[in-house]
């Protein structure tokens, strides 16, 4: 079956450092998300890539294709990037429907 | 305001009891889906819906069903719950882009119903 790992599944870090969170899949894929949940439980779309690398403020999210992997960065990180962060991966060969990771638990200290 | 509704948000109920979870997006999107949250075990998707009256199943669709009769609403219907279908659920919507591969565009989430079955 087709799998979605991310590593660490949790991670506690102190405000200012700099984080790396990674997804890296079994198979081709056509695309990848990036989530992330709040502590309430809403869900937020952070990225979606194919291919390459994008930035967002703060956060940078970049796709190996050939390694199959991708990582998710936070510079500057702030308690408010506490959450958990999700990879979800569209298969390739035609497939619509989405397989996600476990999910990252990140905590940033003051 | 661009939305993806869901209700209701809380819902205890029986088993053997049916009910219906309603999924509602204002962007006309073509693309919903259902999903299912549990500890440990992540998101999983359970039916999707490329369009009107186009849908398919997710890796866990056993014990639910789904229908697409208007563009905007996608509900989850469960025709006898039982307690293992006690989770968190999520619906999502997002653009076909067109000419591309179906789902390439953002997810845009609803904000969870959490579902006890006893």
């Amino acid at each position: 079956k087709n799998e979605v790992e991310q590593s660490p599944q949790n991670l506690t870090a102190q405000e200012g450092e700099f984080i790396t969170i990674n997804c890296s899949y079994s198979v081709g894929i056509s695309a990848l998300h990036w989530l992330q949940q709040h502590p309430g439980g809403g869900i937020v779309s952070l990225f979606m890539l194919s291919s390459g690398k994008k930035k967002h403020g703060r956060l940078i999210a970049t796709i190996n294709i050939q390694e199959k992997h991708s990582s998710l960065h936070i510079t500057a990180s702030h308690p408010r990037d506490s959450a958990v962060y999700i990879c979800a991966v569209r298969w390739g060969g035609g497939a619509d429907g989405l397989t996600f990771g476990k999910g990252t638990h990140l905590i940033i200290q003051p | 305001e661009a939305q993806v509704t869901q209700n209701p948000r809380y819902l205890i109920t029986v088993t053997g009891k049916k009910l219906t979870v309603t999924c509602s997006q204002n962007m006309n999107h073509e693309y919903m889906s259902w999903y299912r949250q549990d500890p440990g075990l992540g998101l999983r998707q359970i039916y999707y819906s490329m369009n009107v009256e186009v849908t398919d199943k997710g890796d866990v669709p056993e014990g639910y069903k789904v229908s697409r009769k208007e563009k905007r609403n996608f509900p989850l219907i469960l025709e006898s719950p039982s307690p293992n279908q006690t989770s968190l659920y999520f619906c999502a919507s997002s653009h076909r882009l067109a000419g591309g591969p179906m789902g390439t565009d953002t997810q845009y989430f609803g904000p969870g119903t959490r579902l006890t079955v006893l």
